[in-house]
């Protein structure tokens, strides 16, 4: 089975500082991706990665920047955490194969900015 | 955006069969409809999809109308753990990412 691993279930930050969400996956997957989930306002995608050393923007980048150094590990970077950023945030995987188009996802990360 | 339409919450009984609707009539010759869900506390995961014909999998089964406009997913026996938020999406092959609408609530009682 696909495995993705995001460090921490819960985390709580002071507004300004910089924060760092690191995921993993174990499948050797081209594809990572982060997102961010809020009520009433569903899954919106902050940037995504093709492979190592790639990156896009998503829908909402403002304010985060990513890091693929390896294949295996996709980090978000908070640069100076705001309140606004309290969220629910999932990291997903996905094979390059796109008629599967399966995305893999992690158990999420709860951040509080207070 | 072809868009999906779900109802907001069904409910059901345990080991009983339930049908989650989909309808999805602005749907594209090239989109794929897939279905995740959502277990509370939980990220996503993906559950099935198809693009023509009807598809089964170890977790559930997907009927898709003949005229591609509608879908329905398939859990022959609920459980308790099956009590999720089901989403369903359509994805075209060159789609990068994924958009979440609202989706179902689905209830399973003992």
């Amino acid at each position: 089975d696909v495995k993705v691993t995001q460090s921490s279930r819960y985390l709580v930050k002071r507004t300004g500082e910089k924060v760092f969400l690191e995921c993993v996956q174990d499948m050797d997957h081209e594809n990572m991706f982060w997102y961010r989930q809020d009520p009433g306002l569903g899954l919106r995608l902050i940037y995504f990665s093709y492979d190592v050393k790639m990156k896009e923007k998503g829908d909402i980048p403002e304010g985060y920047s990513v890091s693929r150094e390896k294949k295996e590990r996709f980090s978000l970077i908070l640069e100076s955490a705001s309140t606004n950023q309290t969220s629910m945030y999932l990291c997903a995987s996905r094979d390059i194969n796109l008629a599967k188009n399966i995305q893999y996802f992690g158990a999420g990360t709860r951040l509080s900015v207070l | 955006d072809a868009k999906t339409t779900q109802p907001n919450s069904m409910e059901s009984n345990e080991e009983e069969p339930v049908h989650l609707p989909c309808n999805h009539s602005t749907i594209s010759g090239t989109d794929y409809i897939h279905w995740y869900r959502q277990l509370p506390s939980q990220g996503p995961e993906y559950v099935i999809h198809g693009l023509t014909s009807n598809v089964n999998n170890r977790m559930a089964s997907l009927a898709i109308a003949e005229d591609r406009k509608s879908s329905t997913l398939i859990l022959h026996r609920a459980t308790l753990r099956d009590a999720a938020v089901y989403y369903c999406i359509l994805m075209n092959s060159g789609y990068s990412t994924l958009t979440f609408g609202k989706g179902t609530m689905l209830l399973v009682s003992p």
